[in-house]
């Protein structure tokens, strides 16, 4: 149903790597967000953006940066990953119109060794 | 800020069967919305049902129904005719209806079905 992506869907790195992660959705929502979830957990917000050139921090202090240059695009960067930073990150948008409905991408497992 | 709180972190139902899931949330705010959200095992999350505050009748989406007690600050999903299907874990969230607002979920409570 979601028209959201996310790669990629697995990474496993070693300790001090710069990542990127990717996230894009065709669906032409303003507001995007990452969550952060470790398994069998709940969701913590970690950024969020309500449009180009907006970005937030979220609830969950986070070592990532984001930026939203375009609509479709909001990456999460990680500059020196570390073994704290193993987790799922998850990517969801959202529109006003649709009663601020979550689509969510499948996420990325990332793993830092 | 709002608080969510899911008190069952693990629920199990036999197929067929019926099941709720318990949330309670808090807020000072009288207009909001509540949400359940289903992820099942390395799949997509997607919306189950979504409630608004202001409207007193409870939302239902085909198996799907909650129980929304304002008052109480109480909002229960219940599953009827369990499927194998419905296996996964379940989050609660509330949103206030604010443009800057944003989601808050509770901590989920995994679901099992059994045959």
């Amino acid at each position: 149903e979601a028209d959201i992506y996310q790669t990629p869907r697995y990474l496993v790195i070693g300790t001090g790597k710069k990542i990127t992660l990717e996230c894009s959705q065709t669906m032409g929502h303003d507001k995007m967000y990452w969550y952060q979830q470790d398994p069998g957990m709940e969701l913590h917000l970690i950024h969020y953006s309500y449009g180009v050139n907006s970005t937030e921090k979220g609830d969950l202090s986070s070592e990532s940066t984001v930026s939203r240059i375009r609509t479709e695009h909001f990456p999460l960067t990680l500059e020196s990953a570390r073994p704290s930073h193993t987790s799922q990150y998850l990517c969801a948008s959202s529109d006003y119109h649709m009663g601020e409905k979550l689509f969510f991408g499948s996420g990325t497992q990332l793993s830092v060794l | 800020a709002q608080t969510v709180t899911q008190s069952q972190p693990e629920m199990s139902v036999q197929e067929a069967e019926t099941v709720t899931l318990s949330c309670t949330y808090d807020t000072s705010e009288s207009d909001y919305y509540l949400f359940w959200y289903k992820q099942p095992p390395s799949r997509q999350m997607i919306l189950v049902i979504r409630q608004e505050a202001y409207k007193q009748q409870n939302a239902t989406e085909n198996r799907f129904s909650v129980n929304f007690q304002k008052a109480a600050k109480s909002f229960s999903l219940k599953i009827s005719d369990s499927q194998l299907g419905d296996a996964a874990m379940y989050f609660c969230a509330c949103r206030l209806n604010s443009g800057y607002s944003t989601l808050t979920f509770g901590k989920g409570t995994m679901l099992l079905v059994s045959p």
